[in-house]
Parts: structure tokens; C-alpha cells; sequence
């Protein structure tokens, strides 16, 4: 299965600035997912980020919070911007198995702890 | 829609005992998928479920889907201590777009 890296793992930031996560992956990968997970909660997808394409932002999530980058095939970023401290969460992206493997499921990155103070 | 609804959310065993997870899901779903996440960490891809009557195990854990009920179940065998964490469900629309969807996570806590 595939193998990424996110950066970076935690931070603490203050109010209105913004903080820029990335995701590296090992494999070329047609999509990829941004995920936000409060604490104790299920998994929000934020959006769908192709290569070459604006990506596709899901219900209550927009661009000018939350763009994406999407550069190559195998990486990305996501911004969180003009932050406040209910944005505090721990942000993930995910691909499926970039062979089309389906039985390997998707590959989660290790995730970011977000603190907004 | 696709909504998937699991339970129990919250669940205390005691080591050695069997229980199981149940996941529904509302509407057709072309793959069902099993994710652990253990507290401070990612998620870990258990099983992925693609057909009808489809039964997969590894240890302790065996993973089933009933298509048909829009069921699937995570059965725990004798537990153990190192199964405490989150088990997560998700099903993903029948279709291209490759979306999934979560349930709320059953939190389990294994006790001696």
C-alpha cells in the first residue's frame, strides 16, 4: 500500500493566521482526500484534491478557508486560513492504494494536531 | 444519500469475551470498509468488504457484509487487552466519485 508523509505533526498557532499541511506520497495517486477529525468525533472529508483540477469541496467547507494545492500526483497541501480555535483539530489526507488494489483500502497520513489559542 | 449509522458507539469487555460491532448503511454501497485508530494516531485500513456474503478475519477480528440487510458486523473473539481503541465503519457511494462515508466509531475498551 502506499506510504505518506504528513507534515507537519502538531502545532499551536494563534487566531487569525494560517498554517499549510502537506502531504507527500510514495506512489503517483489520482486523488486524494482532506479529512478533518474532531476530538472524540468521526471523520469530516473537507475535499477531494485532483491533480490538475480545482478540487471538489464538500458541504460547509470553502476555498478561501481551507485551499488546496495540487501540484502532482503526489503531493499536496492543504491551508488552513484565518484560523480560530474551533478550526483546533486534527487534520488527515488519505489516497486509495495507488496499484487500484482495492483490497489494501485507502492509506491514511499520520495526521496533524492543529491548536488554535 | 449514503448515511452509516453504527453501534454500539461506546463499548466496555472484559479480556476472553466475544462481541460484535454492527455497521448499516441506508442505501447501495459497493465496498464496506473496517478502520482501527488507536488514541493520538491514524487510521489503520482492517478489512475492505466488496461483495455480498463476503467474510474476512485476521486474528481476533472477522469482518462480514449481508448486502442485502445493508449489515456488516466486526466480531471480536476472546478479547484482548491490545484491541482497545476506535473501530470505524465507512461505505463508499456505488459509483466514481470514491467518497466515503463514516460512521461515528465504536469506542472499545478491553479490561483484564
Amino acid at each position: 500500500s502506499a506510504v505518506i508523509s504528513q507534515k507537519p505533526s502538531r502545532d499551536i498557532c494563534q487566531r487569525g493566521t494560517s498554517l499549510t499541511i502537506q502531504c507527500q506520497v510514495d506512489s503517483q495517486v489520482t486523488m486524494m482526500f482532506w479529512y478533518r477529525q474532531q476530538p472524540g468525533q468521526s471523520l469530516t472529508l473537507i475535499a477531494t484534491a485532483n491533480q490538475g483540477s480545482e478540487a471538489t469541496y464538500e458541504s460547509g467547507f470553502v476555498i478561501d478557508k481551507f485551499p488546496i494545492s495540487r501540484p502532482n500526483l503526489t503531493f499536496s497541501t492543504l491551508t488552513v486560513s484565518n484560523m480560530s480555535p474551533e478550526d483546533s483539530s486534527i487534520y488527515l489526507c488519505s489516497v486509495e492504494d495507488p496499484s487500484g488494489r482495492i483490497n489494501y483500502g485507502y492509506t491514511f497520513g499520520s495526521g496533524t494536531r492543529l491548536t488554535v489559542v | 444519500e449514503l448515511k452509516v449509522e453504527q453501534n454500539p458507539l461506546f463499548l466496555s469487555m472484559q479480556e476472553g469475551k466475544n462481541y460484535t460491532i454492527y455497521c448499516n448503511y441506508s442505501t447501495t454501497s459497493d465496498r464496506l470498509y473496517w478502520y482501527r485508530q488507536d488514541p493520538g494516531k491514524s487510521l489503520e485500513s482492517l478489512f475492505v468488504l466488496l461483495s455480498n456474503g463476503a467474510v474476512k478475519q485476521e486474528g481476533r477480528l472477522m469482518a462480514s457484509l449481508d448486502t442485502k440487510a445493508r449489515l456488516s458486523t466486526l466480531h471480536i473473539t476472546a478479547a484482548v487487552h491490545d484491541l482497545s481503541a476506535t473501530y470505524f465503519c465507512a461505505a463508499t457511494n456505488a459509483g466514481n466519485n470514491r467518497k466515503l462515508i463514516w460512521g461515528l466509531g465504536t469506542s472499545l475498551a478491553v479490561n483484564p
